[in-house]
């Protein structure tokens, strides 16, 4: 149980394009989700919390005007790289949790975003 | 201070050999604890939660230390696909929501 679906698994797009990234619960509701983005050799980075039916937390530093996040429902979170550069090229990987303290986080497959 | 933190590595180790791997995290008040490990170009997985009695699966054996607030990983007869970054994480809260903390990750590369 517990399986988180990303897709795209890989993008390539052009600089200055928009690209959006789903992420979706098979099997649980998730009124939390969190993104991450991962730069090669890097660790792990959270960008953000997606929170069902209302704004999303960003990180310090983290544009929100620029990741553009939405949780309409329980089952679905959306990332958008607005505008991408190749400066945003890198591994996006979101993540949830089923409810309970000490149940962990289960990750999508990852999206490997490449902006040319 | 770093909310988590691990040994560094990269630990190249040869096959069959034990290797263990420690954390140390800095909120006392802290939750839950996992061990992820993450291949190369690849989504974290969740390889064990750690409990306070200690616990093991197979050839991992995890354990926490509260009053040092210490988690480790033991890998026995480690095996060529072993090789991966092992993660150390940490809940720090009440909530699903509360944000879990990685930590920077161990790479650990078994030769033949």
């Amino acid at each position: 149980g517990a399986v988180v679906s990303q897709h795209p698994s890989w993008v390539i797009c052009k600089s200055g394009t928009s690209v959006k990234i789903e992420c979706r619960s098979l099997d649980f509701q998730a009124t939390t989700m969190f993104w991450y983005r991962q730069f090669p050799k890097q660790s792990l980075m959270l960008m953000a919390t997606s929170n069902e039916g209302s704004k999303a937390t960003y990180e310090q530093g983290v544009e929100k005007d620029k990741f553009l996040i939405n949780h309409a429902s329980l089952t679905l979170s959306t990332l958008t790289v607005t505008s991408a550069h190749p400066e945003d090229s890198s591994f996006y990987i979101c993540s949830a949790r089923v409810l309970g303290i000490d149940s962990p986080l289960h990750f999508g497959n990852g999206t490997r975003l490449t902006v040319t | 201070r770093k909310e988590v933190e691990q040994d560094p590595g990269p630990f190249n180790v040869p096959e069959g050999a034990t290797v263990a791997f420690n954390c140390t995290y800095s909120n006392s008040a802290s939750q839950s604890f996992f061990w992820y490990r993450q291949d190369c170009r690849k989504e974290p997985k969740l390889l064990m939660s750690v409990y306070s009695s200690g616990n093991e699966d197979g050839r991992f054996t995890a354990q926490l230390n509260r009053a040092s607030q210490y988690i480790s990983l033991l890998i026995r007869d480690s095996k060529l696909s072993d090789s991966a970054t092992y993660l150390c994480v940490v809940n720090p809260g009440y909530s699903s929501a509360s944000k879990i903390i990685f930590g920077s990750g161990t790479r650990l590369s078994i030769r033949p």
